[in-house]
């Protein structure tokens, strides 16, 4: 699985859009980009993931460019409880056994 | 639809105990994965188990072992429990299609 760049730290005021910023420069062509989050000492939760059209979702839109090689996770409007630390994680897409890669992700801080 | 069960939420063990954990998967799901996670190495990927196959393997010595059962629920066994195994270990159900679903986890404390 190609390698993610994530910033270590962001902070976003709350009702504001946040905008998570990943690099996957190595990207291959059947690789899609997923992105989790995880909360506090509770497990990663699945957010939203693409191939290489934007996607959007309830909780969020990913914004892939054109060449693949980066992306962004976009909440539309932050809240408290968005605070965590987002992972960006590109992988293959199979049903005959795969793992997810995390790196160090990015501590998210939504402010009041 | 019920989530990702893991049993217990917590466990204090005794250095050189062994130590089993147990996943119930998302209902319908046949993949189980298993990670660990410690503040000085992340989130890491210690095996996946698919129909009670074990198709995918971490790099993790031998005293991480695990297991899947015909009704897709999974067990994780730790043998001489060192002070280095207390983590957050967590377990992921996929149907392969679309992510992972993971549960609250067990931490799991070695003293």
């Amino acid at each position: 699985d190609a390698k993610t760049t994530q910033p270590p730290s962001m902070d976003c005021a709350e009702g504001r859009a946040a905008n998570l910023p990943c690099n996957h420069s190595t990207i291959s062509g059947n690789e899609y980009v997923y992105w989790y989050r995880q909360i506090h000492s509770q497990g990663p939760q699945y957010i939203i993931h693409g191939l290489k059209n934007n996607e959007t979702n309830e909780m969020a839109s990913l914004i892939i460019t054109e060449d693949r090689k980066s992306s962004t996770l976009i909440l539309p409007h932050a809240t408290l409880r968005d605070t965590a630390v987002y992972y960006c994680i590109v992988r293959v897409e199979e049903t005959s056994g795969s793992r997810l890669t995390f790196g160090e992700g990015t501590q998210l801080t939504v402010n009041p | 639809k019920a989530g990702v069960t893991q049993t217990p939420r917590y466990l204090i063990k005794t250095r050189g105990q062994q130590v089993t954990l147990s996943c119930s998967p998302i209902s319908g799901h046949r993949s189980v994965s298993w990670y660990q996670q410690t503040p000085g190495q992340g989130l890491q990927f210690l095996f996946e188990y698919f129909s009670e196959t074990q198709r995918n393997k971490g790099n993790f010595p031998g005293r991480f072992s695990g297991r899947q059962f015909s009704n897709s629920r999974s067990e994780m066994n730790v043998s001489t429990l060192e002070l280095g195994d207390s983590a957050l270990y967590l377990c992921a159900s996929s149907s392969g299609l679309i992510g992972y679903t993971f549960g609250s986890g067990t931490r799991l404390t070695v003293v």
